[in-house]
């Protein structure tokens, strides 16, 4: 089973809203990352956890928030967004951070009105 | 730095036609190689990987990659296009050291025509 399941699939927030976008892999692995699509462009990383730490923070404002409650979950705190948040957000796993292939969950639509 | 060239956004083929996507890596260190296909309001799902060993990789729904370090080169090849194929491509790589993370093309959209 190569699954990573996120929830909701579609998300529309006031930029005053607090939300939260939930990932789940049962695969074993031991990295678990959250990307950022917009329409047209690859996706865009964003956090790291590797052994349920963060390792990597590619200079995301606060407003985002991520937490790792446990080596099959990952999810991703939203406040106070701007329009410009608007985007597919994408969580992956893989085996091990930076080695071997990322398996993607279908992403969360996220529209910040 | 290592990058991921995909050369043409957008590749448009006739149906039952040869699907050819090109991408060029720059890696100073052995790379892992991969393509993903993203449909439509979709997440992206791995077509192949390549690690170590035989440079031709096969991947699923027909699609085959060829790895060539003389030409830094991993294209994608599908011997005949199927409408369901039309989608976004993305090649990605990281290096076999890991010391760097997974770094994605800028992608390049398939169309088929019937």
């Amino acid at each position: 089973d190569t699954e990573v399941t996120q929830t909701p699939k579609h998300l529309v927030m006031g930029m005053t809203n607090k939300k939260s976008l939930k990932c789940e892999q049962h695969m074993g692995h031991r990295a678990m990352y959250w990307y950022k699509q917009k329409a047209k462009k690859p996706p865009e990383l964003m956090f790291v956890y590797s052994y349920e730490k963060l390792s990597i923070n590619e200079s995301v404002p606060s407003r985002f928030s991520p937490e790792c409650p446990n080596s099959s979950l990952l999810n991703l705190h939203l406040h106070a967004l701007q329009p410009e948040d608007s985007a597919l957000y994408l969580c992956a796993s893989s085996q091990d951070y930076r080695l071997g292939e990322q398996y993607f969950g279908p992403g969360t639509r996220l529209t910040v009105t | 730095a290592q990058s991921v060239t995909q050369l043409g956004s957008h590749v448009s083929v006739s149906e039952g036609a040869l699907v050819l996507l090109r991408c060029n890596y720059s890696s100073s260190v052995p790379p892992y190689l991969f393509w993903y296909v993203q449909y439509p309001n979709q997440g992206l799902q791995l077509l192949l990987k390549y690690t170590t060993g035989a440079t031709l990789v096969k991947g699923i729904n027909g699609f085959e990659a060829e790895f060539k370090k003389s030409e830094t080169s991993f294209h994608l090849t599908k011997p005949s296009a199927h409408m369901s194929d039309a989608a976004e491509y993305f090649c990605a790589v990281i290096t076999a050291s890991g010391n760097t993370p997974l770094v994605f093309g800028k992608g390049t959209r398939l169309s088929v025509i019937a």
